[in-house]
């Protein structure tokens, strides 16, 4: 069993569907991460919530809605996505408060938006 | 502001060879963490160090060693006798202090192809 697992692997949807993307911590940490990895930019911290609480939004749009109903589990929901929004889309979790120490990956979800 | 620079955007070597991997950074504050991450064509970031802005000791685990320079702002990575499994992108990150978790500044990221 890994440490951080993300479903699904690979998505396609349509600017008007709705979708969810699943991250699974096994780590017994408490902070949990969304990136976004584009094509042509680096690595980019998307939003930050520890012990299940949001603690950054780095200015990302609102159709990407982020939840966190425990620190196992972090969601980010889907909806009237862009075609630019297509990338791969990274969970990480550390761990929490007062510390920073390193972060461990998911495999990513490869998102394209048709 | 804090910026992570990785010039070489691709490597390529020949199996055996000797790699170096340059990171450069910038940040202003006193406090900081340096790391390395393995993207293999997987996609999984897989963590390899980290390092405090107070320890400049070099690290060297197995055919990996890392040089950190305060003077240069500089952690550079090298792999030693590279193999064909090294292949694939490698990303040097820098953090400061939170008090809330970890925000990570990534740099483009290398490409290393090892060919046999």
């Amino acid at each position: 069993e890994t440490g951080v697992t993300q479903t699904p692997r690979h998505l396609v949807m349509g600017m008007t569907n709705k979708k969810s993307l699943k991250c699974e911590q096994h780590l017994g940490h408490n902070a949990m991460y969304w990136y976004k990895q584009s094509a042509k930019k680096p690595l980019e911290l998307m939003f930050v919530y520890n012990f299940k609480e949001q603690t950054e939004n780095n200015s990302v749009p609102s159709r990407f809605s982020p939840e966190c109903p425990n620190s196992s589990h972090l969601f980010l929901h889907l909806h009237t996505l862009q075609p630019e929004d297509s990338a791969l889309y990274l969970c990480a979790s550390s761990h929490g408060q007062g510390t920073n120490t390193e972060a461990f990956f998911g495999q990513g979800t490869r998102l394209t938006v048709v | 502001a804090q910026k992570v620079t990785q010039a070489q955007t691709e490597i390529s070597v020949v199996e055996k060879e000797d790699v170096t991997l340059d990171c450069v950074y910038e940040t202003r504050d006193t406090t900081y963490y340096l790391f390395w991450y393995k993207q293999p064509p997987s996609g999984e970031l897989v963590f390899l160090i980290r390092r405090n802005s107070f320890d400049e000791q070099n690290e060297i685990s197995g055919r990996y060693s890392w040089n950190f320079q305060k003077s240069t702002s500089s952690f550079n990575f090298t792999i030693t006798a590279s193999q064909v499994v090294d292949s694939a992108v490698y990303f040097c990150a820098l953090s400061t202090f939170m008090e809330y978790g970890n925000k990570l500044v990534f740099g483009a990221g290398t490409i290393l192809r090892v060919k046999s």
